[in-house]
């Protein structure tokens, strides 16, 4: 399997555009992560979807954030309007479940910059 | 979810063991441990897990002690490799899944 893959790799974008960030989680995984790194606050968990469903969005900053899963094998995370302060790099993960011995696995990360 | 503690960076000589600590004294008794790195500019990557018994995969060794406030995660012979941000995370039994990171520990392999 290739992994979770992401896209784009590097997004640079002006303040107030659209940005939609694409996740294809690994095959057969039902859950699906999408977090945010910067370097005030770390890694945090957005939003995460249990087949298809969203599951917790407590982690989205706000509505200028949303994400979806039409089918198992695609996520996007879209901003709009997007604003200098969302600039990070976000990750997705899949996993074959959330029982405990389950491990995530994290895609290569989408580094968005927002000017 | 359990709080942990973790130092904030680490050196150590190629080919040498990295010992790797981690506090987490308020942990409950169905919370198990896990550890993830992230090696710069990657995803987080899964290293290991346990509940109270030491544990050892491919990757590394956890040792948690008898009273589970703490463990060490051991990377045998550590290669330059291996320099990366490691993460101790302490999740419920029935967690959802979610993981919380904290500023982890800057582990440099040095030659």
């Amino acid at each position: 399997d290739a992994g979770v893959i992401q896209s784009p790799r590097h997004e640079v974008t002006e303040m107030g555009q659209e940005v939609t960030l694409r996740c294809k989680p690994i095959s057969g995984h039902d859950y699906l992560f999408w977090y945010r790194q910067t370097m005030m606050r770390g890694l945090e968990l957005l939003i995460y979807f249990n087949n298809n469903v969203p599951i917790d969005d407590s982690g989205m900053p706000e509505d200028r954030f949303s994400a979806k899963m039409p089918n198992a094998s695609f996520s996007t995370l879209k901003i709009q309007p997007s604003e200098p302060r969302d600039s990070a790099v976000y990750f997705c993960a899949s996993s074959l479940d959330v029982l405990i011995t389950d491990t995530q696995y994290f895609g290569p990360g989408t580094r968005l910059t927002v000017l | 979810d359990a709080k942990t503690t973790q130092p904030p960076s680490m050196d150590c000589a190629e080919g040498r063991a990295a010992n790797l600590p981690c506090n987490h004294s308020t942990i409950s008794g169905n919370e198990y441990v896990y550890w993830y790195r992230q090696i710069h500019s990657q995803g987080p990557q899964y290293i290991i897990h346990g509940l109270k018994n030491n544990e050892t995969n491919e990757m590394a060794s956890l040792i948690i002690t008898e009273d589970r406030k703490s463990s060490t995660l051991i990377l045998p012979h550590a290669t330059l490799r291996d320099t990366a941000v490691y993460y101790c995370i302490v999740l419920y039994s029935s967690n959802t899944g979610k993981l919380i990171f904290g500023q982890g520990t800057t582990l440099q392999v040095k030659p």
